[in-house]
This record gives C-alpha cells, structure tokens and sequence, in this order.
C-alpha cells in the first residue's frame, strides 16, 4: 500500500541547534508537501516540491526532494523556540483520482531554550 | 484571510449514536477533504469530495460514514453508528487543486 515513513519520530534540540527530518516513501510520489503542526493545532502547509531533485529555502527552512521522488527532507537552521511541533510530509501518489495526501508518520521536534 | 471552520470544536456522544461534523471550506475553493488524527498519531485521510461527489475514499470510510454538501457553504461528515475506536480529532481541509490545503481547527469526538 501506499506509505510514508519518517525519522526520527521525535527529536530535542537546544535551540541554535540544526534539525533534520526525513520522509520516505514506498513508491513514487507525483509531488510532496511538507505540513507544521502546532500542539493542539491543525497542520498548517509550509511548502510542495514537484520536481525530482528539487530544492526550495524559506528563511531558516530548507527543503529537498529526492531524485528518485521517493524521499524528502525537511532541514531547520538554529532552531527557535517557535520552531516547536509535529513536523509532517504528505505525499501524492501518481494514479490518485484526487488530491488526498498521504501523510508521513511526522517527527516531533522540541526545542530546548 | 480566509479559512476553514468546523463545529463544535468537542463533541462527545454515546458508542451507536449518529454524529454529523459540519465545516464551512473556503468559498472559491472546488475540493473538500476529510482526515482523522487519532491522539498523538498520524493525520489519515478519509474521503475526498469533488463537484458535489465523492472521488476517493480510503478504507476507514466505510459504510457507517458519509459525506454531504447540503447547500453552497456546508460540507458535513456523518457516522451512523460511532464505535469507540472513531475517537479522533477529525480535520476538514479544502483546496483549489493541487496545490496547498487549508485545514479547519478540527473537531475532537470522544466516543464514551
């Protein structure tokens, strides 16, 4: 079936610290998009990657696509207190009758003041 | 700026009773969604709804759940017969293709 993976599923970092969260899935994705939730939030889009090898940058966030649009990462520069949730990559599958997004497993990111 | 609203927020009812989730999606967009979040776990997609009919559904959505858009704003998920394990945050989401969706606060049910 179609699934997502992610690691870690959870991480503590001092802030000022780089985290890294990956996604992988079990076939080929049309396009990813990454999602942020807060706690006790909903999940909030951050970005989509469409193109295999694909890189995009938003401020401190740098985002990756894999070449083989199988895999993902999600890459925070000095994190900040604010940087705190449930980081989320939700893949669409090639063949879908629609938009639904298969999310990823997500990785709880905690950051240490 | 525009968003998704869902009602209630909380809703708590006894396992066989019916529940109806209603949200109100953002007004120019063309495609609706239903997710589930069980506690500390993964956001799960349940049906999505385009041009006044469902186009894909998962395997939770089976016979016990429906979806409707009763007038030009409302887009409503029903269960029929809830069971304890349909304890979820449940998301609506919304979008205007392929792009970003815009997901509701969400509705907690707690199934006694």
């Amino acid at each position: 079936g179609q699934q997502v993976m992610q690691i870690p599923q959870y991480q503590h970092v001092q802030e000022g610290e780089d985290f890294t969260t990956y996604c992988n899935s079990s076939t080929t994705l049309s396009n990813i998009q990454w999602y942020k939730q807060r706690p006790g939030g909903h999940p909030v889009f951050l970005i989509q990657l469409v193109k295999s090898g694909e890189v995009k940058k938003q401020k401190r966030l740098t985002f990756q696509f894999g070449e083989a649009k199988k895999n993902s990462s999600l890459h925070i520069t000095a994190t900040q207190t604010t940087d705190v949730g449930t980081y989320f990559c939700a893949g669409r599958f090639y063949g879908g009758a629609t938009n639904k997004l298969i999310f990823g497993t997500g990785t709880l990111l905690a950051v240490q003041p | 700026e525009p968003e998704v609203t869902q009602t209630p927020s909380h809703q708590v009812t006894q396992m066989g009773q019916e529940v109806i989730l209603r949200c109100v999606p953002i007004s120019n967009h063309l495609y609706f969604y239903w997710y589930r979040q069980i506690l500390g776990q993964k956001v799960e997609f349940l049906v999505s709804f385009y041009n006044n009919e469902i186009s894909e559904k998962s395997e939770i959505f089976d016979d016990q759940f429906s979806v409707e858009r009763p007038d030009g704003s409302n887009f409503t998920l029903k269960i029929r017969s809830t069971k304890l394990e349909d304890s979820a945050m449940y998301f609506c989401a919304s979008s205007t293709g392929t792009g970003e969706q815009f997901f509701g606060p969400g509705t907690r049910l707690t199934v006694l």
